[in-house]
């Protein structure tokens, strides 16, 4: 069975603070990984690709163990607009298809 | 910017009734895809779509649903009789590539059904 497992948090922090979620999945024959943004009623948007060096899109650092099988995401320097829910995507490869698997996401709140 | 973009907004139908869920995908992608989000739940891959056919389907998209694109620009999913557990937000997704990184949601369709 392909698992991919998030804490749903919420995870409460001020503006400012420096936020870190985790996101692990069950299948190492996964080929690519994402982090996407959800807002509340709305639809799943791209935030950044994870590729086994790390990368890094301004305050948002993303990082892969391909060995313990997890995915992070760090956020620093957190804003209000940052509040939403931070969906993990895992593909894997099927018969020349991929098969994207979605976890239930981590909801972030940034308080004044 | 181009955008995926989906009709109707919400749907209330009742048990039993056939719906037809209507997505227009970004006019250059060749990908498509639909995905279903129970409310307080994860995001469900339904279904792939490439070169009119359907290139992978997940467990839930069993013989009631069906897609279809009939023209070069929509691209539908149907539900020939829908069930209390259909409830939820449907959402399209299109591409230029595979890889779901690449993929622009639509803003979904709310289905209820009564």
């Amino acid at each position: 069975r392909k698992e991919v497992e998030q804490d749903p948090g919420p995870f409460n922090v001020p503006e400012g603070a420096t936020v870190a979620f985790n996101c692990t999945y069950s299948n190492s024959a996964s080929q690519s990984f994402f982090w996407y943004r959800q807002d509340c009623r709305k639809e799943p948007k791209l935030l950044m690709s994870v590729y086994s060096s790390g990368n890094e899109d301004g305050r948002f650092t993303a990082q892969l163990n391909r060995a313990s099988q997890y995915i992070s995401l760090l956020i620093r320097d957190s804003k209000l607009s940052d509040s939403a829910t931070y969906l993990c995507v895992v593909n894997w490869v099927s018969g020349g298809s991929y098969i994207p698997t979605f976890g239930r996401g981590t909801s972030l709140i940034v308080h004044p | 910017e181009p955008e995926v973009t989906q009709t109707p907004s919400h749907q209330v139908t009742q048990m039993g009734q056939e719906v037809i869920l209507r997505c227009v995908p970004i006019s250059n992608h060749l990908y498509f895809y639909w995905y279903r989000q129970i409310l307080g739940q994860k995001v469900e891959f339904l279904v792939s779509f490439y070169n009119n056919e359907i290139s992978e389907k997940s467990e839930i998209f069993d013989d009631q649903f069906s897609v279809e694109r009939p023209d070069g620009s929509n691209f539908t999913l149907k539900i020939r009789s829908t069930k209390l557990e259909d409830s939820a937000m449907y959402f399209c997704a299109s591409s230029e590539a595979r890889a779901v990184g690449t993929q622009y949601f639509g803003p979904g369709t709310r289905l209820l059904v009564l």
